[in-house]
């Protein structure tokens, strides 16, 4: 069975700061695993995706993401954060054998500060 | 291109009662999911259906029902509403036909509040 755990349910980081969100999954078999943004009162966007080819995976918005094996992690990265990162982020893996069914992790707030 | 459109946005329904949802997705994307987002819960997936087919389950009650039509738009009906029903429900489409790429394009979902 797959599972995320993201580590952190609120993040904060001044503008213009490194930001990390932390995420580790478990899964039995080789994951599809992704990054999901989620703006208030809005529905979730795509930010990145790991489908077993480059393990350091670039998105949208500067973002990007390495997947590492050996520490089942697919923690999220962004040199310098910007006011209008601040949002809610979700790590999600692909079920197996669940065709679009993704198995969400509990997610992180990020709040950006001047 | 419009994006997945989901009705409607907000409602409030009393217990008992039943409700209807409805999404309708990107164009040319043949496969609809659906998800329940609560604070306790986080997000959990309801069903995935494809060409009309329900494809893909969550564990949730028979009282959560789905459909979809020969266009892709798809409708979930939830009866004898609970307390916990309270929830946004957001629908995604996808354009994957092998459903493993989880590229999902969500709509802005419909927020239902049960009293």
């Amino acid at each position: 069975a797959q599972s995320v755990t993201q580590l952190g349910s609120h993040v904060s980081v001044s503008e213009g700061a490194l930001v990390l969100l932390r995420c580790n999954y478990s899964s039995s078999v080789p994951p599809y695993l992704f990054w999901y943004v989620q703006y208030p009162n809005q529905g979730l966007q795509l930010l990145l995706k790991y489908t077993s080819a480059a393990t350091l995976v670039k998105g949208i918005n500067g973002f990007e993401a390495e997947f590492k094996k050996s520490e089942t992690s697919f923690h999220l990265t962004k040199p310098s954060a910007h006011m209008s990162d601040a949002a809610e982020y979700f790590c999600a893996v692909s079920a197996s054998g669940g065709y679009n069914k993704l198995i969400f992790g509990a997610g992180t707030r990020l709040a950006v500060h001047p | 291109k419009a994006g997945v459109t989901q009705t409607p946005r907000y409602l409030i329904k009393t217990r008992g009662q039943q409700v209807t949802l409805s999404c309708s997705p990107i164009s040319g994307h043949r496969s609809v999911s659906w998800y329940q987002q609560t604070p306790g819960q986080g997000l959990q997936f309801l069903f995935e259906y494809f060409s009309e087919t329900q494809r893909n389950k969550g564990n949730f009650p028979g009282r959560f029902s789905g459909r979809q039509f020969s266009n892709s738009r798809s409708e979930m009906n939830v009866s004898t509403l609970e307390l916990g029903d309270s929830a946004l429900y957001l629908c995604a489409s996808s354009p994957d036909l092998s459903g493993r790429t989880g590229e999902l394009f969500f709509g802005e979902g419909s927020r239902l509040t049960v009293l």
